[in-house]
């Protein structure tokens, strides 16, 4: 089966640029989704079809696809981004939803 | 848009639980529906789809066989009959709504706040 593989943390300092990636074979090919959930919250989506954001997502949320990896990146990042960030695809071969294993984001 | 989960609690390991999500502020019978579930601590598991019109179903190996996913677009109601239950189904599970239209399938744009199912002797 697919598998996403995300690093388990990524920190970073308040307005600086965190990226957030996601490997996947060929993953470039596939439509990437990506999710905020803060601790006690259901997720929240920021990123879609790579690189769409629903509406109410501040632009500073974005979102690129290439070759095995995908990456979310935020811009200008605040304490209230703080949070665990999944990457998640249609697999279409074997007809299953696939969610990376999350990456925690630490705010310094 | 609004989902609200129900039906979750405490059961012995081989028992049986049904959940339920309310929908609201949508056409609910257009859009197909997840079930997602995430073991406090963990990250997020796929568990089950099904269309907009109740027609297809899809389901993660490890749920396979022993739950079942369906809909009364009548009532507005996702239910998620769970049998057979373990230990490892312990979780929060949520419901989502599909962001594709169709027998197409995507992600997740809206989801309820979760209900707690804990499974132990």
């Amino acid at each position: 089966s697919y598998v996403l593989t995300q690093p388990p943390s990524v920190s970073v300092a308040p307005g600086q640029t965190a990226r957030i990636t996601c490997g996947g074979s060929n993953i470039g090919s596939e439509s990437v989704h990506w999710y905020q959930q803060k601790p006690g919250q259901a997720p929240l989506l920021v990123v879609y079809d790579d690189s769409d954001r629903p509406s109410g997502i501040p632009e500073r949320f974005s979102g690129s696809s290439s070759g095995n990896t995908a990456t979310l990146t935020i811009s200008r990042v605040e304490a209230g981004d703080e949070a665990d960030y999944y990457c998640q695809i249609w697999d279409g071969s074997s007809d299953l939803q696939v969610f990376g294993g999350g990456t925690k984001l630490t705010v310094l | 848009v609004q989902l609200v989960e129900s039906g979750g609690g405490v059961v012995q390991p081989g028992r049986s639980l049904r959940l339920s999500c309310a929908a609201s502020g949508f056409t609910f019978s257009m859009y197909a529906m997840h079930w997602v579930r995430q073991t406090p601590g963990k990250g997020l598991e796929w568990v089950t789809l099904i269309s907009y019109d109740g027609a297809k179903k899809y389901y993660a190996e490890s749920v396979k066989g022993r739950f079942t996913i369906s809909r009364d677009n009548s009532k507005s109601t996702l239910y998620l009959q769970m049998d057979s239950l373990r230990t490892e189904d312990t979780a929060v599970y949520y419901c989502a709504r599909e962001i594709r239209d169709g027998y197409n399938y995507g992600g997740s744009d809206y989801w309820g706040q979760g209900t707690l199912v804990a499974v132990s002797s």
